[in-house]
Protein backbone atom coordinates (compact mmCIF):
# COMPACT_ATOMS: atom_id res chain seq x y z
CA UNK A 1 0.00 0.00 0.00
CA UNK A 2 1.37 3.25 -0.78
CA UNK A 3 2.89 5.44 2.48
CA UNK A 4 4.53 8.72 2.82
CA UNK A 5 6.77 9.61 5.26
CA UNK A 6 7.76 13.48 6.40
CA UNK A 7 10.89 13.53 8.51
CA UNK A 8 10.34 15.60 11.29
CA UNK A 9 7.30 16.32 13.32
CA UNK A 10 8.72 20.14 13.70
CA UNK A 11 10.70 22.37 11.62
CA UNK A 12 12.14 25.58 13.21
CA UNK A 13 13.63 28.66 10.69
CA UNK A 14 14.80 31.75 11.12
CA UNK A 15 12.86 34.64 9.26
CA UNK A 16 14.92 35.02 5.71
CA UNK A 17 16.24 31.79 5.68
CA UNK A 18 15.37 28.49 3.91
CA UNK A 19 12.54 26.20 4.79
CA UNK A 20 13.32 22.73 3.55
CA UNK A 21 10.43 19.95 4.29
CA UNK A 22 10.90 16.39 3.23
CA UNK A 23 8.61 14.08 2.10
CA UNK A 24 9.57 10.83 0.98
CA UNK A 25 6.83 8.18 -0.58
CA UNK A 26 6.89 4.14 -0.85
CA UNK A 27 5.51 2.84 -4.24
CA UNK A 28 7.38 1.21 -7.25
CA UNK A 29 4.70 2.84 -9.05
CA UNK A 30 5.01 7.09 -8.80
CA UNK A 31 2.30 7.93 -7.55
CA UNK A 32 0.97 11.79 -7.91
CA UNK A 33 1.97 14.08 -5.06
CA UNK A 34 0.90 17.48 -3.86
CA UNK A 35 1.54 19.25 -0.93
CA UNK A 36 -1.16 21.14 0.89
CA UNK A 37 -1.05 23.87 4.06
CA UNK A 38 -2.71 24.13 7.22
CA UNK A 39 -3.08 27.32 9.22
CA UNK A 40 -5.06 26.79 12.88
CA UNK A 41 -8.30 26.08 12.61
CA UNK A 42 -8.28 25.81 8.65
CA UNK A 43 -8.78 23.62 6.18
CA UNK A 44 -6.37 22.77 3.72
CA UNK A 45 -5.02 24.74 0.86
CA UNK A 46 -2.93 23.41 -2.00
CA UNK A 47 0.62 24.75 -2.68
CA UNK A 48 1.70 22.63 -5.55
CA UNK A 49 1.15 19.11 -7.02
CA UNK A 50 3.37 16.88 -9.29
CA UNK A 51 1.46 15.08 -12.26
CA UNK A 52 4.89 14.06 -14.12
CA UNK A 53 5.06 16.94 -16.86
CA UNK A 54 7.87 18.56 -14.62
CA UNK A 55 10.22 17.24 -12.34
CA UNK A 56 10.44 20.81 -10.46
CA UNK A 57 7.38 22.04 -9.73
CA UNK A 58 6.30 25.61 -8.61
CA UNK A 59 3.83 26.53 -6.34
CA UNK A 60 2.22 29.59 -4.55
CA UNK A 61 3.86 31.85 -2.40
CA UNK A 62 7.03 31.07 -3.49
CA UNK A 63 7.11 27.37 -2.63
CA UNK A 64 8.43 24.77 -5.03
CA UNK A 65 9.45 21.10 -4.79
CA UNK A 66 11.48 18.80 -6.76
CA UNK A 67 10.64 15.25 -7.21
CA UNK A 68 13.11 12.53 -7.60
CA UNK A 69 12.26 9.06 -8.74
CA UNK A 70 15.63 7.60 -7.35
CA UNK A 71 14.92 8.65 -4.42
CA UNK A 72 11.65 8.06 -3.95
CA UNK A 73 11.33 11.93 -2.48
CA UNK A 74 9.33 15.09 -3.27
CA UNK A 75 10.81 17.96 -0.87
CA UNK A 76 9.41 20.96 -0.53
CA UNK A 77 11.31 24.50 -0.20
CA UNK A 78 11.56 28.06 -0.31
CA UNK A 79 14.18 30.04 -0.56
CA UNK A 80 13.16 32.73 2.19
CA UNK A 81 11.16 31.96 5.40
CA UNK A 82 8.53 34.55 5.90
CA UNK A 83 6.76 35.00 9.07
CA UNK A 84 3.44 33.98 7.40
CA UNK A 85 4.81 30.70 6.54
CA UNK A 86 4.36 29.49 9.86
CA UNK A 87 2.03 26.31 9.30
CA UNK A 88 1.64 22.53 9.34
CA UNK A 89 2.64 21.30 5.71
CA UNK A 90 1.36 17.93 4.61
CA UNK A 91 2.97 15.76 1.96
CA UNK A 92 0.25 13.18 0.13
CA UNK A 93 0.03 11.10 -2.74
CA UNK A 94 -2.56 9.79 -4.62
CA UNK A 95 -2.43 6.80 -7.21
CA UNK A 96 -6.05 5.14 -7.76
CA UNK A 97 -8.02 7.79 -9.78
CA UNK A 98 -10.52 7.59 -6.58
CA UNK A 99 -9.64 10.68 -5.15
CA UNK A 100 -7.76 8.77 -2.14
CA UNK A 101 -5.25 11.02 -0.94
CA UNK A 102 -2.55 8.95 1.20
CA UNK A 103 -1.41 11.90 4.22
CA UNK A 104 2.06 12.14 5.79
CA UNK A 105 2.02 12.84 9.18
CA UNK A 106 2.61 17.02 8.86
CA UNK A 107 5.31 19.21 9.36
CA UNK A 108 4.89 22.16 11.88
CA UNK A 109 6.72 24.96 10.15
CA UNK A 110 7.99 27.29 12.99
CA UNK A 111 9.49 31.10 11.99
CA UNK A 112 11.17 33.31 14.27
CA UNK A 113 12.16 36.69 13.73
CA UNK B 1 -16.63 31.25 -7.73
CA UNK B 2 -17.65 30.07 -3.74
CA UNK B 3 -15.48 27.37 -2.21
CA UNK B 4 -16.21 24.46 -0.22
CA UNK B 5 -18.61 25.04 2.60
CA UNK B 6 -18.95 22.78 5.72
CA UNK B 7 -21.71 23.07 8.17
CA UNK B 8 -21.17 23.26 11.27
CA UNK B 9 -17.88 24.53 12.19
CA UNK B 10 -18.45 23.25 15.28
CA UNK B 11 -20.07 20.50 17.53
CA UNK B 12 -20.25 19.19 20.90
CA UNK B 13 -21.68 15.49 21.43
CA UNK B 14 -22.22 12.98 24.07
CA UNK B 15 -20.96 9.33 23.66
CA UNK B 16 -23.70 7.31 21.87
CA UNK B 17 -24.98 9.94 20.11
CA UNK B 18 -25.15 10.39 16.54
CA UNK B 19 -24.30 13.28 14.51
CA UNK B 20 -24.80 14.38 10.91
CA UNK B 21 -22.09 16.24 9.05
CA UNK B 22 -22.94 18.35 6.13
CA UNK B 23 -20.73 19.56 2.94
CA UNK B 24 -21.03 21.61 -0.18
CA UNK B 25 -18.54 21.45 -3.13
CA UNK B 26 -17.56 23.62 -5.39
CA UNK B 27 -19.68 24.74 -8.00
CA UNK B 28 -19.69 22.02 -10.89
CA UNK B 29 -17.30 19.29 -8.88
CA UNK B 30 -19.08 15.82 -8.54
CA UNK B 31 -16.63 14.40 -6.50
CA UNK B 32 -16.86 14.82 -2.74
CA UNK B 33 -14.27 12.90 -0.63
CA UNK B 34 -14.15 13.39 3.53
CA UNK B 35 -11.45 13.35 5.51
CA UNK B 36 -10.82 12.45 9.41
CA UNK B 37 -8.00 14.61 10.89
CA UNK B 38 -6.65 13.74 14.92
CA UNK B 39 -3.77 14.72 16.50
CA UNK B 40 -2.71 10.24 17.08
CA UNK B 41 -3.96 9.50 13.34
CA UNK B 42 -3.15 12.42 11.00
CA UNK B 43 -5.09 12.09 8.24
CA UNK B 44 -7.01 9.74 7.17
CA UNK B 45 -9.26 9.30 3.95
CA UNK B 46 -12.93 7.80 5.66
CA UNK B 47 -14.75 7.85 1.73
CA UNK B 48 -15.59 9.13 -1.32
CA UNK B 49 -19.20 9.92 -3.32
CA UNK B 50 -19.45 10.22 -7.37
CA UNK B 51 -22.67 11.04 -8.77
CA UNK B 52 -24.62 9.26 -5.36
CA UNK B 53 -22.71 6.42 -5.29
CA UNK B 54 -19.59 5.84 -2.86
CA UNK B 55 -16.57 4.96 -5.19
CA UNK B 56 -13.97 4.74 -2.19
CA UNK B 57 -14.43 3.52 1.18
CA UNK B 58 -11.19 3.92 3.99
CA UNK B 59 -10.93 1.51 6.72
CA UNK B 60 -13.28 2.82 8.91
CA UNK B 61 -15.92 0.96 11.17
CA UNK B 62 -19.98 0.87 9.92
CA UNK B 63 -20.75 3.32 12.42
CA UNK B 64 -19.39 5.95 10.13
CA UNK B 65 -21.55 6.54 6.22
CA UNK B 66 -22.11 8.78 4.31
CA UNK B 67 -24.65 9.75 1.02
CA UNK B 68 -24.35 12.40 -1.46
CA UNK B 69 -27.02 13.84 -3.34
CA UNK B 70 -28.16 14.92 -6.60
CA UNK B 71 -26.67 18.61 -6.33
CA UNK B 72 -23.56 16.90 -5.68
CA UNK B 73 -23.83 18.26 -1.52
CA UNK B 74 -22.70 15.37 0.85
CA UNK B 75 -23.61 14.38 4.50
CA UNK B 76 -21.43 11.90 6.79
CA UNK B 77 -23.07 10.16 9.43
CA UNK B 78 -21.66 9.09 12.69
CA UNK B 79 -23.60 6.93 14.69
CA UNK B 80 -23.10 5.72 18.29
CA UNK B 81 -20.52 8.44 18.76
CA UNK B 82 -17.22 7.13 20.64
CA UNK B 83 -14.59 9.33 22.63
CA UNK B 84 -12.10 8.71 19.90
CA UNK B 85 -14.57 10.02 17.37
CA UNK B 86 -13.56 13.63 18.45
CA UNK B 87 -11.67 15.03 15.11
CA UNK B 88 -11.57 17.56 12.72
CA UNK B 89 -13.23 16.40 9.81
CA UNK B 90 -12.65 17.96 6.34
CA UNK B 91 -14.31 17.48 2.96
CA UNK B 92 -12.70 17.92 -0.65
CA UNK B 93 -14.17 18.28 -3.27
CA UNK B 94 -13.08 17.57 -6.99
CA UNK B 95 -13.96 17.61 -10.86
CA UNK B 96 -14.58 13.92 -10.56
CA UNK B 97 -13.16 12.66 -13.72
CA UNK B 98 -11.39 9.87 -12.52
CA UNK B 99 -7.36 11.35 -13.42
CA UNK B 100 -5.23 10.64 -10.82
CA UNK B 101 -3.30 14.02 -10.65
CA UNK B 102 -7.13 15.86 -10.12
CA UNK B 103 -7.15 18.30 -7.58
CA UNK B 104 -8.97 18.24 -4.47
CA UNK B 105 -10.37 21.49 -2.56
CA UNK B 106 -10.48 21.54 0.94
CA UNK B 107 -13.21 23.05 3.15
CA UNK B 108 -12.72 24.35 6.68
CA UNK B 109 -13.94 20.89 8.22
CA UNK B 110 -16.39 19.75 11.41
CA UNK B 111 -14.74 19.65 14.58
CA UNK B 112 -16.78 17.31 16.48
CA UNK B 113 -16.03 17.24 20.33
CA UNK B 114 -17.63 13.93 21.97
CA UNK B 115 -17.91 14.12 25.48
Amino acid sequence: AQSVTQLGSHVSVSEGALVLLRCNYSSSVPPYLFWYVQYPNQGLQLLLKYTSAATLVKGINGFEAEFKKSETSFHLTKPSAHMSDAAEYFCAAENTGFQKLVFGTGTRLLVSP
Amino acid sequence: KAGVTQTPRYLIKTRGQQVTLSCSPISGHRSVSWYQQTPGQGLQFLFEYFSETQRNKGNFPGRFSGRQFSNSRSEMNVSTLELGDSALYLCASSLGTGRVQETQYFGPGTRLLVL
